[in-house]
C-alpha cells in the first residue's frame, strides 16, 4: 500500500475558526511532511517530522501548528489564519532508510479562508 | 543556494509524439533527484526516483536521465497521449540531505492534443 489519505479534501474556514488537517499513511515510514502549495507554483516545506519529532519548521507563521502523535499521523492545528493562507495542503511521507528517501503525496486538502 | 529551473513552463504537442522535458539544477552536490506527475487540484505522484550515482530510470514510456556533472535531468515521454497531460515537477535532494527537503522547480505544464 503505497498510500498517504488526507482529510477533509476540501475546507472553508472563517479567520476565527480553529481547525485541524488530518494525514494518515501505513507504509511504515517514518518521515512526514506538510507543504503548502499556491496556484500555479510548486509544492513550499512546511515542516518536517523525523521519528515523530519536529526535524525542520521553515519560519512557518504560529498560526500553523503541527502535530504528530504517532509514525502513522501527522496533523496540521489551523487558528486565525488569513485569507492568504488559502491554498492546496499537502502531506507527504518517506521511508528514512540509508539511501531511500522517495517522497509519497497525498491528494492534498483544498483550504479557503474567508 | 541550491535553484532548480524547468524548462519549458508550458508544452503543447500533438498526440503521439516524443517528447523531452528538461530541468537543470545549480549545485551538483545532489542526493537523488525526484521527478513527480501533478493533475489540476491534486496531489503529486512520484514518476520516477534517481540516485545520483545512477545515470537513468525507466518505467513504461518513461525515462529519466541524469548528468550530475552538467547539473541536467531530463524527462523523456514516448509516444504521448491526451492522458499525459498534467504539471511536470522535478525536484533535488541535497546531498546533506537536510531532513528530507526537497527543491522544486517550477514545473513544465503538458498538454497533449488529440
Amino acid at each position: 500500500d503505497t498510500e498517504v489519505t488526507q482529510t477533509p479534501k476540501h475546507l472553508v474556514m472563517g479567520m476565527t475558526n480553529k481547525k485541524s488537517l488530518k494525514c494518515e499513511q501505513h507504509m511504515g515510514h517514518r518521515a512526514m511532511y506538510w507543504y503548502k502549495q499556491k496556484a500555479k507554483k510548486p509544492p513550499e516545506l512546511m515542516f518536517v517530522y523525523s521519528y515523530e519529532k519536529l526535524s525542520i519548521n521553515e519560519s512557518v507563521p504560529s498560526r500553523f501548528s503541527p502535530e504528530c502523535p504517532n509514525s502513522s499521523l501527522l496533523n496540521l492545528h489551523l487558528h486565525a489564519l488569513q485569507p492568504e493562507d488559502s491554498a492546496l495542503y499537502l502531506c507527504a511521507s518517506s521511508p528514512t532508510r540509508q539511501g531511500i528517501y522517495e517522497q509519497y503525496f497525498g491528494p492534498g486538502t483544498r483550504l479557503t479562508v474567508t | 543556494k541550491q535553484e532548480v529551473t524547468q524548462i519549458p513552463a508550458a508544452l503543447s504537442v500533438p498526440e503521439g509524439e516524443n517528447l523531452v522535458l528538461n530541468c537543470s539544477f545549480t549545485d551538483s552536490a545532489i542526493y537523488n533527484l525526484q521527478w513527480f506527475r501533478q493533475d489540476p487540484g491534486k496531489g503529486l505522484t512520484s514518476l520516477l526516483l534517481i540516485q545520483s550515482s545512477q545515470r537513468e530510470q525507466t518505467s513504461g514510456r518513461l525515462n529519466a536521465s541524469l548528468d550530475k556533472s552538467s547539473g541536467r535531468s531530463t524527462l523523456y515521454i514516448a509516444a504521448s497521449q491526451p492522458g499525459d497531460s498534467a504539471t511536470y515537477l522535478c525536484a533535488v535532494r541535497r546531498r546533506d540531505n537536510q531532513g528530507g527537503k526537497l527543491i522544486f522547480g517550477q514545473g513544465t505544464e503538458l498538454s497533449v492534443k488529440p
